[in-house]
């Protein structure tokens, strides 16, 4: 059964600041990982999606890292800004074509400007 | 020109009634998935559909009941509802599974 921990559950930095929030998973057979950003009262927005044979992907300030054979995944977010206030999920498959998504509890970032 | 869309965004009801959810992605998507989020915003999955085929059936009591019509809905029934189902339903979809997932904006059900 996939596990997905995510530590610390809260983070606090100041604006400007580059930061790297953690995710741990038990199953490292997995399919792909996927980080989640969910705003207050909102649904969850799909940020970075790492495929099983890649280590790393990107999109603008945001840099997923993903290491299977730890079971580790990283998402470095360069200069912070007060918008990137959310919670961020990671979740994993328990793997198989047709697996479900494992979430971590997230971790509720807040950028202070 | 909302991808995956549910409706209603609120509930609010009593105890014993019956309500339903309903949801429909634009996005081609093969797969369907209902999840709940509890009040300690902790994100389950509880039923996922393939092509209309139920593929994934979690824990769930059979007070609930999914319902997919065609690949691009998937409605949620609940029956003699109770004050802990009080949570946010989340419909997301996908490619077949488990490819990216694409969420709603979720339905807030209160149940008093």
């Amino acid at each position: 059964k996939q596990e997905v921990t995510q530590i610390p559950a809260a983070l606090s930095v100041p604006e400007g600041e580059n930061l790297v929030l953690n995710c741990s998973f038990t199953d490292s057979a997995i399919y792909n990982l996927q980080w989640f950003r969910q705003d207050p009262g909102k649904g969850l927005t799909s940020l970075l999606l790492i495929q099983s044979s890649q280590r790393e992907q990107t999109s603008g300030r945001l840099n997923a890292s993903l290491d299977k054979s730890s079971g580790r995944s990283t998402l470095y977010i360069a200069a912070s800004q007060p918008g990137d206030s959310a919670t961020y999920l990671c979740a994993a498959p328990e793997g198989g074509a047709n697996s479900k998504l494992t979430f971590g509890k997230g971790i509720t970032l807040s950028v202070r400007p | 020109d909302t991808a995956v869309s549910q409706t209603p965004k609120y509930l609010v009801t009593q105890m014993g009634n019956d309500k339903s959810i309903k949801c429909e992605q634009n996005l081609g998507h093969d797969t369907m998935y209902w999840y709940k989020q509890d009040s300690k915003k902790f994100l389950k999955i509880m039923f996922s559909y393939n092509n209309k085929e139920l593929i994934i059936n979690e824990t769930v009591p059979n007070r609930f009941s999914p319902k997919s019509p065609d690949k691009a809905h998937l409605n949620l029934h609940i029956n003699s509802l109770e004050l802990g189902d009080s949570a946010v339903y989340f419909c997301a979809s996908s490619q077949q599974g488990p490819g990216e997932l694409f969420f709603g904006e979720g339905s807030r059900l209160t149940v008093l």
